[in-house]
């Protein structure tokens, strides 16, 4: 089944706690994308990647790592979490092309504490 | 600044009802507008994509409309069911250089009650 898998789907940690949440699509997707989504905000992505060993920041990168040594993988790396990175993150995929349908994860919710 | 503003916020139905969401946007230069469905606690879906040429579309009971003169969408849902419960994005990408930046909706939560 193609899908978009995301671990762990449910993380409560404490402040300055390094964790990474990781990411894994089966379609042979070039970009991968990270996003978070908070009440009244909507989605905002983090970062992107538009193949192996190309990552880009998006709108807001602060706080977080992203690395992408396989195509397949996109993990999520948070350093020092703070309280404000208490969010529902996604992990998207898609093909690089125009009509790019962007097939999303399940979500993780994070709680820091 | 790409912006994309939807409304309702919120909205509350009767099953076997029709209903019409609605989506403005000041993305330039305009490459795409997607409608996703976001189930509570789950990843959005895509519904429909509608490109510049493009004033209508429909999956099912769910119907885009396109207006890229007044930068406006709307999605049209038919005789609406329970399923439909959801929150819609409307998602609308420009084409700025070889990439394509996807701006996203706070989106419309639709509940709808027997």
């Amino acid at each position: 089944e193609a899908q978009v898998t995301q671990n762990p789907r449910y993380l409560i940690t404490v402040t300055g706690k390094k964790l990474t949440v990781t990411c894994s699509q089966n379609m042979n997707h070039e970009y991968m994308s990270w996003y978070r989504q908070d009440p009244g905000l909507g989605l905002r992505q983090i970062y992107y990647s538009m193949n192996v060993e190309v990552t880009d920041k998006g709108d807001v990168p602060e706080g977080y790592k992203v690395s992408r040594k396989e195509k397949r993988n996109f993990p999520l790396i948070l350093e020092s979490p703070s309280p404000n990175q208490t969010s529902l993150y996604f992990c998207a995929s898609s093909f690089v092309e125009r009509l790019r349908e962007q097939y999303f994860g399940p979500g993780t919710r994070l709680t820091v504490t | 600044k790409n912006q994309v503003e939807q409304s309702p916020q919120s909205l509350i139905i009767l099953e076997g009802k029709n209903c019409t969401l609605q989506c403005n946007y000041t993305v330039s230069p305009f490459s795409n507008l997607r409608w996703y469905k976001q189930d509570t606690g789950r990843g959005p879906v895509s519904l429909t994509i509608m490109t510049f040429s493009e004033n209508t579309k429909s999956n099912g009971r769910y119907t885009a409309t396109l207006d890229a003169d007044t930068k406006q969408s709307s999605l049209h849902i038919t005789a609406s069911q329970l399923s439909d419960s959801a929150s819609y994005i409307c998602v609308v990408s420009d084409n700025s250089g070889g990439y394509q930046k996807v701006t996203f909706g706070i989106g419309t939560k639709l509940q709808v009650i027997p």
